[in-house]
Formats: structure tokens, sequence, C-alpha cells
């Protein structure tokens, strides 16, 4: 069974800084998905990015990276210049590739974000 | 926009009572998921759906039952609530093809159960 971990259960950044978030997960599929959501307080969880393991290249979104190491098993979020807005539940999750999957998610603990002014 | 909403925000019940958890979701998706959220343990699969009428058990569904009768709504069940049973439940839709199949969230109910 695949399970996705992460170590951080907080982190705290400064306004207009650098971040990073870790996940490591565990599998035996070689074709899978991964993403991370974000859970703002009291809101409606949203995707950020997602990466599909086939891909070398390392998904961007503005100010949203991930550093993917698909031999490691590692899916690190970078958040740069950050903003009071990531303030925020940050979760790591899984999907098995489709193809008759059923497009389910496993999640990972998550990370709650702190962003200083 | 997808839109995903959940009947409550917030809800108190007693132990024993039957409580109903009603999600609905606007864009015509196959998948329905709920899922339970609790502090340290993420997000768990209670029960997904990926038709009307189907069901399938996720990683936790003893104390649960759901129901699909509609597209649309997908409706999880507490027989019987127990104080274990107070958490965040989250209800969840997603396209059954496509590449990325993007799970879209309801804002979440709070359930207490006293």
């Amino acid at each position: 069974a695949q399970t996705v971990t992460q170590s951080q259960p907080e982190m705290s950044v400064q306004e207009a800084e650098t971040v990073t978030l870790s996940c490591t997960y565990d599998t035996s599929e070689s074709d899978y998905y991964l993403f991370w959501y974000k859970q703002p307080p009291s809101r409606q969880m949203i995707l950020v990015i997602r990466q599909e393991a086939y891909k070398q290249q390392n998904a961007t979104e503005n100010r949203f990276s991930v550093n993917f190491q698909k031999a490691a098993k590692s899916f690190s979020l970078k958040i740069s210049d950050s903003q009071l807005g990531d303030a925020a539940m940050y979760f790591c999750a899984y999907r098995s590739a489709p193809s008759g999957a059923t497009n389910k998610l496993i999640f990972g603990t998550g990370t709650l974000l702190a962003v200083q002014p | 926009d997808v839109k995903v909403t959940q009947s409550s925000r917030y809800l108190v019940k007693r132990t024993g009572e039957k409580v109903f958890l009603e999600c609905v979701q606007d864009m015509d998706h196959e998948n329905m998921f709920w899922y339970r959220q609790d502090p340290g343990l993420g997000l768990r699969l209670i029960y997904f759906s990926y038709d009307v009428k189907m069901k399938e058990k996720g990683d936790i569904p003893e104390g649960y039952s759901v129901s699909r009768e509609k597209k649309e709504r997908f409706s999880l069940i507490l027989e019987s609530a127990s104080t274990n049973q107070t958490s965040m439940y989250l209800c969840a839709s997603s396209l059954a093809s496509g590449t990325y199949n993007e799970q879209f969230f309801g804002p979440g109910t709070r359930l207490t159960v006293l």
C-alpha cells in the first residue's frame, strides 16, 4: 500500500522569504501523480500544484514549485516570495495513474505554515 | 467554476443519533468522495462513489454508510453517532476520466458528537 509522509507538522516563514515543505512517499508503482493541496483557515481546500511521475521536469505554478526526486521518492514544495495569504495547512497527496484506477488520493498528515509579517 | 457544497458548516449531535451529511456538486462529476480530517492524521477516505448507486469502502468505513441516488448528490450517514466520530468531514468530487482528475473539495462540516 502507498503511504505519504510529511515530517514537518508546523513551519514558519517571514513574508517575502522562501520556504520549502517536505513530503516523502512510498510506492511500488512506476506511474502515478503527486499533488500539493492548500487548506486556508476556515476555507476550502484547493489544488496548488501537481506532478506526473513520468515527467522529469519539475512543475511550477507562479511562486510555487516542486522538487520531484523520483528515485528518492521525495516531493517537496517551494514557496517563493511568501505572502500572508500563503498561511494555511498544506497537504501532500498521491494518486495512482489512470487506466482503471479509482482516482483515490492518499494524503499526508499536513504541514501548518505560518507567515510572519 | 466547480462548486461543491455541504449542507452544514457546523453540526452538533448527541450520541446514538442518526446523522446525515449532504454533499452536492454542480459539474456533472462521476466520482464523489467522503473524507474525515483529524489533527495529526491528515485526510482519510471513508467512502467513495464512482457512479449513481455505486460505492466502495475507503480506509475507515466502520460506523458509516453512504447513499448516492442522484449523480450530483452524495450523502454520508452515521447510523448511530459516537463521540469518536467528532471530526471535520470533507466531501470532494472529480471526473472519472482525464489525465489529472483533480478533486474539488467542499468547505467541510465540523461535526461534534456529545
